[in-house]
């Protein structure tokens, strides 16, 4: 079965630091789902790539899928407090709606 | 605006008790789902539902049930609750008319089973 495995688990950030998170799959991904979670709460859906090489932007945070589709990578420029929760990746791997998720990264940001 | 919700928010309840949560969405979306997230574990698949009179087991479906009267509701039951059932629940919703489409998430529900 495919899996989703994110690093790092949790990072802690200043205030206007750029930082990175990775998701890397299993398998081939046809489809790959960005979600923040803020603590207590259910997952805000961020962004969605499904083609190898794609990349997508919303404010500060960028997502990219790379060539063989089996690596995506969250980055956030001049990172604020409000971007601090969980941020979980997300894909269906059978095509069938069936999402599978990683165990999320935790990030905090310092102010 | 269309939403998805679920009720309660919290729930205290008692080992054997039966125990059911409820998950409305507003989307007209066919598939509807359950989760539950437990630290070390993520999120993992409870039950899911393609349409109504339509129900699939998930991941983790032992000791839960649901069912699908409409398109609307995907009500989830512990059928006698046990402390492992301990959790937090999120219900969501996608269109399943397109490869590829993302699902929308409820607030959760936080279970204790005492």
């Amino acid at each position: 079965s495919q899996e989703l495995e994110q690093s790092p688990q949790s990072l802690i950030v200043q205030e206007g630091k750029n930082l990175t998170i990775n998701c890397t799959s299993s398998k081939t991904l046809y489809g790959l789902y960005w979600y923040k979670q803020k603590y207590g709460e259910g997952l805000i859906f961020l962004m969605m790539l499904q083609k190898g090489g794609e990349e997508k932007s919303h404010e500060k945070i960028t997502a990219k899928l790379d060539e063989k589709k089996q690596q995506s990578s969250l980055h956030i420029t001049a990172s604020q407090p409000s971007h601090a929760g969980i941020y979980l990746c997300g894909a269906d791997p059978s095509g069938t709606y069936k999402y599978i998720f990683g165990t999320g990264t935790r990030l905090k940001v310092l102010a | 605006d269309a939403e998805i919700t679920q009720s309660p928010r919290h729930k205290i309840t008692e080992t054997g008790r039966q125990v059911t949560l409820a998950c409305h969405q507003t989307w007209n979306h066919n598939n509807m789902f359950w989760y539950r997230q437990d630290l070390g574990h993520g999120l993992r698949l409870i039950h899911y539902s393609y349409g109504v009179q339509d129900t699939n087991k998930g991941e983790v479906s032992d000791g839960y049930s649901v069912s699908r009267s409409n398109t609307e509701d995907l009500p989830l039951t512990l059928e006698s609750a046990a402390s492992s059932q301990t959790s937090v629940y999120f219900c969501a919703s996608s269109k399943g008319q397109l490869m590829n489409t993302e699902a929308f998430f409820g607030q959760g529900t936080r279970l204790t089973v005492v």
